[in-house]
């Protein structure tokens, strides 16, 4: 069965290192996401790419980053890591088609704690 | 993309039916009204979505007010397993789902 899935599920890091979350869909859809969700928040879009070599600046970027080298991944990258982006990182993919009626699919997230 | 507004929680008594509503007044023409629910510890699940007509799946059903700046996702018989946070997305061309704290349920045995 096509599937998303992250890795690592849960990551401990210390301030100031790179850390890369994976992101892996099997379902060939040309949209992925990123999103973070802290304590009593609703999800956050950080990053998101509509296709190869597409990528776009979500609601909270700052400190993120992303490439889309293929269909399959995106990873995300906290290019040095502070204790605020301590948090459960969510991605999910969605078809393109002519209207905005994909559903989306995601991940079961991975929890990042940075010390 | 229009914003919504969603009670914070509402609670429900199982085996019953549950409204759970959303006001979206600056919604767009182009603008489909989505429903996402998240499980305790999981990612967010798709439930239902719909443009101008009332929609239903085997899942839930989804009520759009005539003018659209108004949507109400009905659970025809709540179970302790539907006890989750509910969000109400408007998004047209663009794709992306920008939530906002949505609606905790929960469901009394």
């Amino acid at each position: 069965d096509a599937e998303i899935t992250q890795s690592p599920r849960h990551k401990i890091t210390e301030t100031g290192r790179q850390v890369t979350l994976a992101c892996h869909q099997t379902w060939n859809h040309n949209n992925m996401f990123w999103y973070r969700q802290d304590l009593g928040h609703g999800l956050r879009l950080i990053h998101y790419s509509y296709g190869v070599h597409d990528t776009n600046k979500g609601e909270v970027s700052d400190g993120y980053s992303v490439s889309r080298s293929n269909t399959e991944d995106l990873p995300l990258t906290l290019e040095s890591a502070a204790s605020s982006q301590t948090s459960v990182y969510f991605c999910a993919s969605s078809p393109r088609w002519g209207g905005a009626v994909a559903e989306a699919f995601f991940g079961q997230g991975t929890r990042l704690t940075v010390v | 993309d229009a914003k919504t507004t969603q009670p914070n929680s509402m609670e429900s008594n199982e085996e019953e039916p549950v409204h759970l509503p959303c006001n979206h007044s600056t919604i767009s023409g182009t603008d489909y009204i989505h429903w996402y629910r998240q499980l305790p510890s999981q990612g967010p699940e798709y439930v239902i979505h719909g443009l101008t007509s009332n929609v239903n799946n085997r899942m839930a059903s989804l009520a759009i007010a005539e003018d659209r700046k108004s949507s109400t996702l009905i659970l025809h018989r709540a179970t302790l397993r539907d006890a989750a946070v509910y969000y109400c997305i408007c998004t047209s061309g663009t794709y992306k789902y920008i939530f906002g704290t949505g609606t905790r349920l929960k469901v009394l045995a």
